[in-house]
């Protein structure tokens, strides 16, 4: 079965602090691994889709890399508005349908 | 262009009531999912329908039902809600199998 561990649980960042979260993720056939931003009360907004080892993609102060075994999202001098839960999702092989499994999320406050 | 849409925002029910939600995908997405997010957690999948087909099902208990309509908006039932039903219940909208997913606001539920 799929399994998504996100690490840390929460980050604390001053104002231009820049800082690197992990997906560390088991699954048969990476068909994706997607990265999605949650504000408190909403549905994730989507911001990256990785397909395969070596990959990296950015979006402002965003970078997300992917290896064979986990992903990184790096937040580059981030600022009060990048505060958010960042969410980890990988899609797996054809067998394991067509879900997206999720990680339980890394809640980052970035502080003025 | 509109997103995917969800109804209502808020529902409070009662214990042992029934409850059905709505979702209308971005347009041309015929792919819809249902996804169930308790408070600090990741959201966990409930449903895939494509072409009002069910093409996935979580490990959700039969009192969770869903249904895909001609137009591609779908509906998810629960029956005999229990307190643990409690929980943001988000749609995902996607223009096939294995393309990028978008997510709606979500319902808030919340059985007393």
């Amino acid at each position: 079965e799929d399994q998504v561990t996100q690490s840390p649980e929460a980050l604390r960042l001053q104002e231009g602090e820049s800082s690197s979260l992990n997906c560390s993720y088991t699954v048969s056939g990476l068909r994706g691994l997607f990265w999605y931003r949650q504000d408190p009360g909403k549905g994730p907004e989507f911001l990256f889709t990785l397909y395969s080892a070596g990959e990296e993609k950015e979006k402002e102060r965003l970078k997300a890399t992917l290896t064979k075994k986990e992903s990184f999202l790096h937040i580059t001098a981030p600022k009060p508005e990048d505060s958010a839960t960042y969410l980890c999702a990988v899609q797996g092989g054809r067998a394991a349908g067509n879900k997206l499994t999720f990680g339980g999320g890394t809640r980052v406050l970035v502080k003025p | 262009d509109a997103g995917v849409t969800q109804s209502p925002t808020h529902l409070i029910k009662t214990r042992g009531q029934q409850v059905t939600l709505r979702c209308s995908p971005i347009s041309g997405h015929k792919s819809v999912s249902w996804y169930q997010q308790v408070l600090g957690q990741g959201p966990q999948f409930i449903f895939q329908y494509y072409e009002k087909e069910e093409r996935g099902r979580g490990n959700f208990p039969d009192r969770f039902s869903a249904r895909q309509f001609p137009n591609y908006s779908s509906e998810l039932n629960v029956n005999a809600l229990l307190l643990g039903d409690s929980a943001l219940y988000l749609c995902a909208s996607s223009s096939g199998i294995g393309y990028g997913y978008t997510f709606g606001s979500g319902t808030r539920l919340t059985v007393v």
